[in-house]
């Protein structure tokens, strides 16, 4: 089946560690990107990538880091500078950055930072 | 940034009622997407507008895209359990990014 697989979907870790999340997708999508949620709230992009080896901050970059090696996959790391890294990430893609070109969202990770 | 407010935040739903939400918007923008989040999982996409004023449906949901394009909403008909859950209305900003409004948590009332 085609989509996108993020792993784990729970990830537990002690403050000051940092840890990377997993997103893949077999769509054969260009483009990539990361969202946080926090309770109560709608997303807001960390990241994306339209093409491999090529990515671009979003509006709360600050803390992560990601990296775009293969079209297939496009790993998170929250790192320990992130203040507050308790939240639940979602990874999407895309066919492309033009219009019709919409995004399809993972099953999501729920961070807890102990 | 881009701000967009949807309402109402919440609301209770009995089966077969028809619900009503929308999502406005201080700025002009040509794309607005509705998505349906259940609990601990990714948006689903709804329904895609690309042409102001325009009127779309998937089933028993219909979204109109405002003719000010400040604006849209979706209307969901004879709603069943399986509604529940938190909408979402976003619009697209340059390069296909999209900003997200905060969501309707649509409930069963007891």
């Amino acid at each position: 089946d085609g989509g996108i697989t993020q792993s784990p979907k729970y990830l537990f870790r002690k403050e000051g560690q940092n840890v990377t999340l997993s997103c893949e997708q077999n769509l054969n999508h260009d483009a990539m990107y990361w969202y946080r949620q926090d309770p109560g709230q709608g997303l807001r992009l960390i990241y994306y990538s339209q093409i491999v080896n090529d990515f671009q901050k979003g509006d709360i970059a600050e803390g992560y880091s990601v990296s775009r090696e293969k079209k297939e996959s496009f790993p998170l790391t929250v790192t320990s500078a992130q203040k507050n890294p308790t939240a639940f990430y979602l990874c999407a893609s895309s066919m492309g950055l033009a219009l019709y070109n919409e995004q399809f969202f993972g099953p999501g990770t729920r961070l807890t930072v102990l | 940034g881009q701000q967009l407010n949807q309402s109402p935040q919440s609301m209770f739903i009995q089966e077969g009622e028809d619900v009503s939400m929308n999502c406005t918007s201080s700025s002009i923008f040509n794309t607005w997407l509705w998505y349906k989040q259940d609990p601990g999982e990714g948006p689903v996409l709804l329904i895609a507008l690309y042409k102001a004023g325009e009127l779309t449906s998937n089933g028993r949901l219909t979204a109109q895209f405002g003719i000010t394009r400040k604006d849209s909403f979706l209307n969901i008909s004879a709603s069943i359990p399986s509604d529940v859950g938190i909408y979402f209305c976003a619009v697209k900003t340059a390069g296909n990014m999209l900003t997200f409004g905060g969501g309707t948590r649509l409930m069963v009332k007891p």
